[in-house]
């Protein structure tokens, strides 16, 4: 039971490319977040999906876009890097209130 | 929108002390959580609270529920140099919502 998985663990990317970051969790549960953290900011909601087939914007889901593959699995795409995204990305999933975070992608745009 | 006010921002104290470390929001929530994030991880979920004035412990860790339902309080005893780390407070509002709002967390560092 591997509980939320995440890949990759670091990236770096230059100004304009593009990258998928994964999301995987074992625990049947129904909803999963992404979630971006920078010094100072706390952990700021991107999107999220409350259930399979449905997607939501959080507080910051500029410059991003996600896909809820199954139910399972959970990805954020950034289309354009920018280094205003460079920052700590975090996915959670939930069966109720509480979340259960992954162990975060470090992505840095130069 | 809804804020968590958490406090304090950061704190050091001398292995063996006792550690206590609040939230308070301008609104009612229904479930309390606190968490530990330890650096290069994602945060770890310590204690969940569904109740108000529920007091639940998790080892030396010990979280209330207001009675208000607008603060929590995370106590930790004995404090030993694992205990580093920055902990989180996260608040859910109730039904149709499936989002937590969370506080900016409380650093620990722990002098041996």
């Amino acid at each position: 039971n591997a509980g939320v998985t995440q890949t990759p663990k670091f990236q770096v990317l230059k100004t304009g490319q593009s990258m998928t970051l994964q999301c995987a969790q074992d625990m049947n549960h129904n909803s999963m977040y992404w979630y971006r953290q920078d010094p100072g900011m706390g952990l700021r909601l991107i999107y999220y999906s409350a259930s399979e087939g449905t997607t939501d914007k959080g507080e910051v889901p500029n410059g991003y876009n996600v896909s809820r593959l199954n139910k399972r699995e959970f990805s954020l795409r950034l289309e354009s890097a920018a280094p205003s995204q460079t920052s700590v990305y975090f996915c959670a999933s939930a069966g109720y209130h509480e979340q259960y975070f992954g162990p975060g992608t470090r992505l840095t745009v130069t | 929108g809804q804020q968590l006010n958490q406090s304090p921002q950061s704190m050091f104290i001398q292995e063996g002390e006792d550690v206590s470390m609040n939230c308070t929001s301008s609104s009612i929530f229904n479930t309390w959580l606190w968490y530990k994030q330890e650096p290069g991880e994602g945060p770890v979920l310590l204690i969940a609270l569904y109740k108000a004035g529920e007091l639940t412990s998790n080892g030396r860790l010990t979280a209330q529920f207001g009675i208000t339902r607008k603060d929590s309080f995370l106590n930790i005893s004995a404090s030993i140099p694992s205990d580093v780390g920055i902990y989180f407070c996260a608040g859910h509002s109730g039904a149709g919502s499936y989002q937590l709002t969370f506080g900016k967390g409380t650093k620990l560092s722990v002098i041996p």
